[in-house]
């Protein structure tokens, strides 16, 4: 399936890197999101955007930065992550509006050392 | 109260065997009702929607309960190939913002 793809899959980063997490969806969807997963978590919403606006940002520590250029990519932007951040970064698409069904990416696997 | 609660199992069941589970929300205005399934270090997947009717697909069942709010999902003749996450969302209100469950732990055992 490549509905909503995600690179890279897997990301090793020290602390002082920067890094940029990508997604796109080929679904025709106006509406992204950014998802975070650690384990024994439910999914932690991070980021929304309609129509390329930030409608949503969860609390999220300004390490994270998103970006939308566009209803079809949307990235995430990585800088002096801790190890606690280490996770599953989850992109998902949806319609605003309908059915809100969201599809997810495949995830990046991210470790922070 | 957490928005969206689960029983995590492990649910563990012989193949063939049917097997349901719930999912509690906290928020009356709550619209929309999804069940995704999730295998080990893989994204969710749409399993289903859930309608205020009800709804089958197969041998998935999946009803709201909005007077005790909550759905539920039923699977019958288990398949080993179902073993899975499941996965609870609930869209509350006007936003697209889902809330996610963290998740029951299916495994059918031969």
């Amino acid at each position: 399936e490549t509905g909503v793809t995600q690179t890279p899959r897997h990301l090793v980063m020290g602390m002082t890197n920067k890094k940029s997490l990508k997604c796109e969806q080929h679904l025709g969807h106006n509406a992204m999101y950014w998802y975070k997963q650690s384990a024994k978590k439910p999914l932690e919403l991070m980021f929304v955007y309609n129509f390329k606006e930030q409608t949503e940002n969860n609390s999220v520590p300004s390490r994270f930065s998103p970006e939308c250029p566009n209803s079809s990519h949307l990235f995430l932007h990585l800088h002096t992550l801790q190890p606690e951040d280490s996770a599953l970064y989850l992109c998902a698409s949806s319609q605003s509006g309908g059915s809100y069904e969201q599809y997810f990416g495949p995830g990046t696997r991210l470790t922070v050392t | 109260r957490k928005e969206v609660e689960q029983d995590p199992g492990p649910f563990n069941v012989p193949e063939g065997a049917t097997v349901a589970f719930n999912c509690t929300y906290s928020n009356s205005a709550s619209q929309s009702f999804f069940w995704y399934r999730q295998d080990c270090r893989k994204e969710p997947k749409l399993l289903m929607s859930v309608y205020s009717s009800g709804n089958e697909d197969g041998r998935f069942t999946a009803q709201l309960n909005r007077a005790s709010q909550y759905i539920s999902l039923l699977i019958r003749d288990s398949k080993l190939s179902d073993s899975a996450t499941y996965l609870c969302a609930v869209r509350g209100g006007a936003t697209n913002k889902l809330i996610f469950g963290t998740g029951t732990l299916l495994a059918v055992q031969p």
